[in-house]
């Protein structure tokens, strides 16, 4: 079965440049999509086919897909992005997540 | 706005089954184009897919439940459900009910979620 590999945590300062990998085998070739997960709450997509963003979500977030790798990139960071993040593909018919990033606004 | 809410028991005996069901408010479950899923995540741990459904019935399943798995789709009450057999404490979770689109494959609309605790 395909297996997504995250950080298990990432922190970031105030104002800088967050960013969080997904490790897979050839991901690159895959649509990735990336939730954001806050206590209590049901996750909300934040970049879906590996770069787009839902309406409502600021520009600060983005995403790139390359070779094994894909990112979500969050410039700027707020306390308010404070949260676990999930990335996710579609592979044999199966959803698959990435085992989560805890992401740390310092 | 679409919406969607689970409901069922909150407290399951081990090896009993466990039932939900997801009601859609806002739009119908008939509509093509999506699949009806249904994700869980243990207190504390990430998220894992159990499985998702098509309104013609058509269904994907975890193959690591598979073998206890079963949801199914009721268009004239616009719910479907999840059935998950023989539980134990390691099934323990919160369990959301999610649209996907069927060719994003993204998972853009979800429920609360109910926390299911098997004691």
């Amino acid at each position: 079965s395909y297996e997504l590999t995250q950080p298990l945590s990432v922190s970031v300062a105030l104002g800088q440049t967050a960013r969080i990998t997904c490790g897979g085998n050839n991901i690159g070739s895959k649509n990735v999509h990336w939730y954001q997960q806050k206590p209590g709450q049901a996750p909300v997509v934040v970049i879906y086919r590996d770069n787009n963003r839902p309406s409502g979500i600021p520009e600060r977030f983005s995403g790139s897909n390359s070779g094994n790798t894909a990112t979500l990139t969050i410039s700027r960071a707020q306390a308010g992005d404070e949260a676990d993040y999930y990335c996710q593909v579609w592979d044999s018919s199966t959803v698959v997540f990435g085992g989560g990033t805890k992401l740390t606004v310092l | 706005q679409l919406q969607l809410q689970e409901s069922g028991p909150g407290l399951v005996k081990p090896s009993e089954t466990l039932s939900l069901t997801c009601t859609v408010s806002g739009g119908s479950i008939s509509s093509s184009g999506y699949y009806w899923g249904w994700i869980r995540q243990p207190p504390g741990k990430g998220l894992e897919w159990i499985g998702s459904i098509y309104y013609s019935g058509n269904t994907y399943y975890n193959p690591s439940l598979k073998s206890r798995v079963t949801i199914s789709v009721d268009t004239s009450e616009n719910q479907f459900s999840l059935r998950l057999t023989s539980v134990t404490a390691a099934d323990t979770a919160v369990y959301y009910c999610a649209r996907m689109g069927t060719t994003t494959v993204t998972l853009d609309y979800w429920g609360q979620g109910t926390l299911v605790t098997v004691s």
